[in-house]
């Protein structure tokens, strides 16, 4: 069984200060880790993923997120936010030793930059 | 490029009714995948398409949901005898399909469907 835990149901940050989403994770195999952000009226759209290799991924529009084994974590960063980053965040994982398409998600994270 | 499209954007039956929810996949993509959202929940797993089969339909709650894909492109999740349960967002995504689990799902905007 796989799951996701997004801990925070809301973040709130001041545009310019960096920005931390947390997810943790649980597979039985090895993990492959993704965030997509949501906003209003649209699909998922796909920041980044973490396969292999480095444990900083590095995403679009600035964010990255660091794997971190040991904790089961994969959170979500970006070093100064903008108001137009406000959105609903998800975290979500596969099990590399399972079936190819599955993906678990968490329940989403709502970030708020206020000016 | 033209990304994943779903039809209807909303959708609104009655309990008891059939529906049909379209998805048509980014092109050249051989990978399809059926999700459902709750209010205030992240997308659930329904069914995985790797070309015309499915791969995977663990997520299907139960025999009232079908999906198909009968030439590998467009699919269709059917919902029979429909509740006010289903009532959900379902989001449709695509991928290459060439590298399996660590392939980038690409979402459509969805189809929120209300039961009456």
């Amino acid at each position: 069984a796989q799951s996701v835990a997004q801990p925070e149901d809301q973040v709130n940050v001041a545009e310019g200060n960096p920005l931390t989403v947390k997810c943790t994770y649980s597979v039985s195999g090895n993990p492959y880790l993704f965030w997509y952000v949501q906003y209003p009226n649209r699909g998922l759209q796909f920041l980044l993923k973490y396969i292999t290799g480095d444990n900083l991924v590095k995403g679009s529009y600035g964010f990255e997120a660091e794997f971190n084994k040991s904790q089961t974590s994969f959170h979500l960063k970006k070093p100064s936010a903008l108001v137009s980053d406000s959105a609903l965040y998800f975290c979500a994982v596969r099990d590399k030793n399972t079936n190819a398409g599955k993906s678990t998600f968490g329940d989403g994270t709502t970030l708020t930059v206020k000016p | 490029g033209a990304g994943v499209s779903q039809t209807p954007s909303n959708k609104v039956t009655e309990k008891g009714k059939y529906v049909e929810l379209r998805c048509d996949p980014i092109s050249g993509h051989t990978a399809l995948y059926w999700y459902r959202q709750s209010l205030g929940q992240g997308p659930e797993f329904l069914i995985y398409f790797q070309g015309t089969g499915a791969a995977d339909d663990s997520g299907l709650p139960n025999d009232r949901f079908f999906a198909v894909r009968p030439e590998g492109s467009v699919s269709t999740l059917k919902i029979q005898r429909t509740e006010r349960g289903d009532s959900a967002m379902y989001l449709c995504a695509s991928s290459p399909g060439v590298s399996g689990s660590t392939d980038t799902q690409y979402f459509g905007p969805g189809t929120r469907l209300t039961v009456l």
